[in-house]
């Protein structure tokens, strides 16, 4: 059963370092997110990308961050200079949207990020 | 604002004890409603989707349930393997897809 995939699973820096985590979307899927979950509480949206460029984004996904598709299999989040309180699990998800209703979206197993 | 509130937020069962958790919840137009399963550590795991209130859908021991302001998951005779925290999201129709989560009904099924 396709999945998605994401590493690295688990990354320590430094506050100010900038941090990459990549994501492998389903195959065939068109939309793609990144969500993060704080230890303890409810997983919040940051980005969705399609088509190449940001669909939307939350007030959380300020100018630190970027997302990117390098090639037709990756998707990237980058944090240009992290922060303590960016420490958090960052899963990212893949749905296929044609029909224009809201179809499932696909979780990654997350990649747990702790800043120092 | 999108609010998603689960109760209750924890709930221990013994093995065999069917009972209900609930998601309520505040949209500007529901495009969708999703329960996901998350195990300690994991991303969430897709359970249902459901659209339009007076739907059901069922998995195994699971039965999920819409009004147009609230869901229910419906836990009947459950196991210890269910124990998890069950995720609620709404997708409203304004947005880009983006899902709103409840904090979770953690869930312990005891032997």
């Amino acid at each position: 059963e396709p999945e998605v995939t994401q590493t690295p699973s688990h990354q320590v820096t430094q506050m100010g370092q900038e941090v990459i985590l990549r994501c492998v979307p389903i195959s065939n899927h068109l939309y793609f997110y990144w969500y993060r979950q704080i230890l303890g509480q409810k997983v919040e949206f940051l980005v969705s990308f399609y088509n190449n460029e940001i669909s939307e984004k939350s007030e959380i996904f300020d100018d630190q961050f970027s997302v990117e598709r390098p090639d037709g299999s990756n998707f990237t989040l980058k944090i240009r200079s992290t922060k303590l309180e960016d420490s958090a699990m960052y899963f990212c998800a893949s749905s296929d949207d044609l029909a224009g209703v809201g179809e499932t979206q696909y979780f990654g197993p997350g990649t747990r990020l702790l800043v120092l | 604002e999108d609010q998603v509130t689960q109760s209750p937020e924890a709930l221990r069962l013994q093995e065999g004890e069917s009972s209900s958790l609930n998601c309520s919840y505040t949209v500007s137009g529901l495009r969708g409603l999703f329960w996901y399963r998350q195990d300690p550590g994991k991303g969430p795991e897709f359970l249902f989707t459901l659209y339009s209130a007076g739907e059901e859908k069922e998995k195994e021991r699971l039965k999920a349930t819409l009004t147009k302001k609230e869901s229910f998951l419906h836990i009947t005779a459950p196991k210890p393997e269910d124990s998890a925290t069950y995720l609620c999201a709404v997708q409203p129709r304004d947005g880009n897809n983006r899902l709103a989560f409840g904090k979770g009904n953690q869930v312990v099924v005891i032997p």
